[in-house]
């Protein structure tokens, strides 16, 4: 089936413009994560939600970074007024749910590159 | 706050060659997943280990959860330029949905 798909692939932005990510989770799977990774760096967790439940949102930088997720399946994750320390690749996750020893399976990222 | 360190970062080795990566924690896991992230794409599972002392073998590659689960490591056998990336782990615990992720060993594997 289809895996976890992300759009853009790249975007480059300027300094103080507003981006939207998108993530498509594979159809069935109600956990979804996304991921900052920037270079040299591990993933650094920014969001999570599960089905209905209120997301997590303990892992975003600042009130600048906000995601929604609409009828439980796609999520955008939307960055307000960027700064070039958003400059990273950020990854989308999706798992069947969270008691499954919380296998995740990623997308290939969007590039984000803010001049 | 827990710390998580992946050794070595980098490791560049000829085609055919052993190696072995190591992920070490300060805390005790109830799993650890190991992950493989080519360039340009997102990390990949690789196997999940959840009992202490539990070996895993994926062809060439053998998953080892230490028995304390504070530590695992991965060894590749007969490597080849395929296997070259960034490997992950990322331990969790019961009743937890987050994952913490290493920064990762980044592996070359010359032809």
């Amino acid at each position: 089936g289809a895996g976890v798909s992300q759009s853009p692939s790249n975007k480059v932005t300027e300094k103080g413009k507003d981006v939207e990510l998108r993530c498509d989770p594979i159809s069935g799977h109600t956990a979804l994560y996304w991921y900052r990774q920037s270079l040299g760096q591990g993933l650094e967790f920014l969001i999570y939600f599960q089905g209905n439940s209120a997301p997590d949102k303990s892992g975003l930088p600042s009130d600048r970074f906000s995601a929604e997720r609409t009828g439980g399946s796609v999520s955008t994750l939307t960055i307000q007024r960027t700064q070039q320390e958003d400059s990273a690749v950020y990854l989308c996750a999706s798992s069947l749910d969270s008691e499954s020893y919380n296998e995740q399976f990623f997308g290939p990222g969007t590039r984000l590159t803010v001049l | 706050t827990q710390l998580l360190e992946q050794s070595p970062q980098f490791l560049s080795i000829q085609e055919g060659e052993n190696l072995t990566v190591y992920c070490n924690s300060s805390s005790v896991f109830s799993s650890l997943q190991w992950y493989r992230q080519e360039p340009g794409e997102g990390p990949v599972l690789l196997v999940t280990v959840v009992t202490g002392g539990e070996v895993k073998k994926l062809k060439r590659l053998t998953f080892q959860f230490g028995d304390a689960r504070k530590d695992s490591s991965l060894h590749i056998t007969a490597a080849q330029p395929g296997d070259t990336g960034l490997y992950l782990c990322a331990p969790g615990k019961a009743g937890s949905y987050q994952l913490t992720f290493g920064k990762g060993t980044k592996l070359s594997v010359i032809p």
